[in-house]
């Protein structure tokens, strides 16, 4: 197993541009979500999926979008970069089944991206 | 809306001695508490988890945990730290609504 991928490893933008980061499971999780890591927050949740075709909001959601077509795949998109994006990316699964919550999540090796 | 808070940012601890990293929580319902371990350039990596049971909870690397309901915390803990273990470290809650939220990290720093 693959576990969780994310492409690409780094991005610079600039400021208006948009661009998709690209988040893949081979472990059939139907949960999926998408953090961002900022030096002294710790992670924030941007938008999550408890499976395909369904997505919510997390903490910090504005300027992002997602979509869940696949079980494996949860992209997320940046509409109009700003450089108040500028951050560490990462991608998270687990499994959710019958809805329980209590599953470990695995992570991604995370995308960095810099917003000029 | 649960959170968790770790309030120091630095741990500093020689090689062989005991290691705490502090964690508090807030929670509405039963809570479900993770460790996890980030080293330089890595995603973050499970260490263990609290969801019932017994207080004191194992998880790898030799770490282990204690769930302290009347204080909102979960510490965690190694009785012999090693070099190796330095690495930043998160604490996470999870509500009922699959929101999963982290505290600021930890850095913990373990000298020879």
């Amino acid at each position: 197993n693959a576990g969780v991928t994310q492409t690409p490893k780094f991005q610079v933008l600039k400021t208006g541009q948009s661009m998709t980061l690209q988040c893949a499971q081979d472990m059939n999780h139907e949960y999926m979500s998408w953090y961002r890591q900022d030096p002294g927050m710790g992670l924030r949740l941007i938008h999550y999926s408890v499976g395909a075709g369904i997505t919510d909001q997390g903490e910090v959601p504005n300027g992002y979008n997602v979509s869940r077509s696949t079980t494996e795949d949860f992209p997320l998109r940046l509409l109009s970069a700003a450089p108040s994006q500028t951050s560490v990316y990462f991608c998270a699964s687990s499994y959710s089944g019958g809805g329980t919550i209590q599953e470990t999540q695995y992570f991604g090796p995370g995308t960095r991206l810099l917003v000029l | 809306a649960q959170s968790v808070a770790q309030p120091e940012d630095q741990v500093n601890v020689a090689e062989g001695n005991p290691l705490t990293v502090k964690c508090t929580y807030s929670v509405s319902g039963n809570p479900y508490l993770f460790w996890y371990v980030q080293y330089p350039n890595r995603g973050l990596q499970f260490l263990l988890k609290y969801i019932t049971g017994d207080n004191l909870v194992k998880g790898s690397y030799g770490f282990e945990a204690e769930f302290n309901k009347s204080q909102t915390s979960f510490h965690l803990k190694k009785p012999s730290a090693l070099v190796s273990d330095s690495a930043l470290y998160f604490c996470a809650v999870r509500g009922y609504n699959n929101d999963m939220r982290f505290g600021a990290g930890t850095r913990l720093t373990v000298k020879p």
